[in-house]
């Protein structure tokens, strides 16, 4: 399994404001995804980070608004860009474990974003 | 389009009854089905996967089911403890693409 951190754990922004959200795992992943849910909401996939290529978005996300970086195997972030009360949320990364056809994920913390 | 649909109704159940959890889609035909448990908080943590060729899976005093025909799956906690109290998530894969149910919240009462 993998263990994955991510920063902040929450943050209060400003409206018109950009906040990157970090997300590190401790070993060489090839597939990092991005969630967004909202309370009493289910996980809607961002985009999907791949290193060393372009992250592929979901309808209705654009990389003007969510930029993903993934500069190495272990190391993504996704900035919200921005930002409006619409976007207050909880941010997720996750992994899968890359080993077997038939994958589970695993989670980071979350980042709790509240946006004024 | 796709869709999920997990009894947005809490369950409340007494310790050591069994819990039963439902997870209904359409317009899909996923490759597997994945349940998680998510705790207030944190990250949804995986628990069972179940291929579409299986009908069912256990794990100690966990057991899904899944009929592709109904398009369905039983998530069961047998011998339930208040430990298990907590949102759990059914999520199904086609492809390289996960989506996720929003969850059913699970109290189990001492």
């Amino acid at each position: 399994s993998a263990v994955i951190s991510q920063k902040p754990s929450r943050d209060i922004c400003q409206r018109g404001t950009s906040l990157t959200i970090q997300c590190q795992v401790d070993s060489q992943v090839t597939m990092m995804f991005w969630y967004r849910q909202q309370p009493g909401q289910s996980l809607t996939l961002i985009a999907t980070a791949n290193q060393g290529s372009e992250a592929t978005y979901e309808s209705g996300f654009v990389i003007d608004k969510f930029p993903i970086s993934r500069p190495n195997l272990t190391f993504s972030t996704l900035t919200v860009s921005n930002m409006s009360p619409e976007d207050s949320s909880i941010y997720l990364c996750s992994v899968d474990n890359g080993v077997r056809v038939y994958n589970e994920q695993f989670f980071g913390p979350g980042t709790r974003l509240t946006v004024l | 389009s796709q869709k999920i649909e997990q009894n947005s109704e809490a369950l409340n159940i007494q310790e050591g009854k069994t819990a039963t959890l439902t997870c209904n889609y359409t317009n899909y035909s996923p490759a597997y089905l994945q349940w998680y448990r998510q705790d207030p908080g944190r990250g949804p943590v995986f628990l069972l996967l179940i291929r579409e060729n299986e009908k069912e899976k256990r794990k100690e005093r966990l057991k899904v089911t899944f009929d592709t025909t109904l398009k369905q799956s039983l998530f069961h906690i047998t011998a339930s403890q208040p430990a298990d109290s907590a949102t759990y998530l059914c999520a199904l894969t086609g492809g390289f693409k996960t989506i996720f149910g929003a969850g059913t919240r699970l109290f189990v009462k001492a």
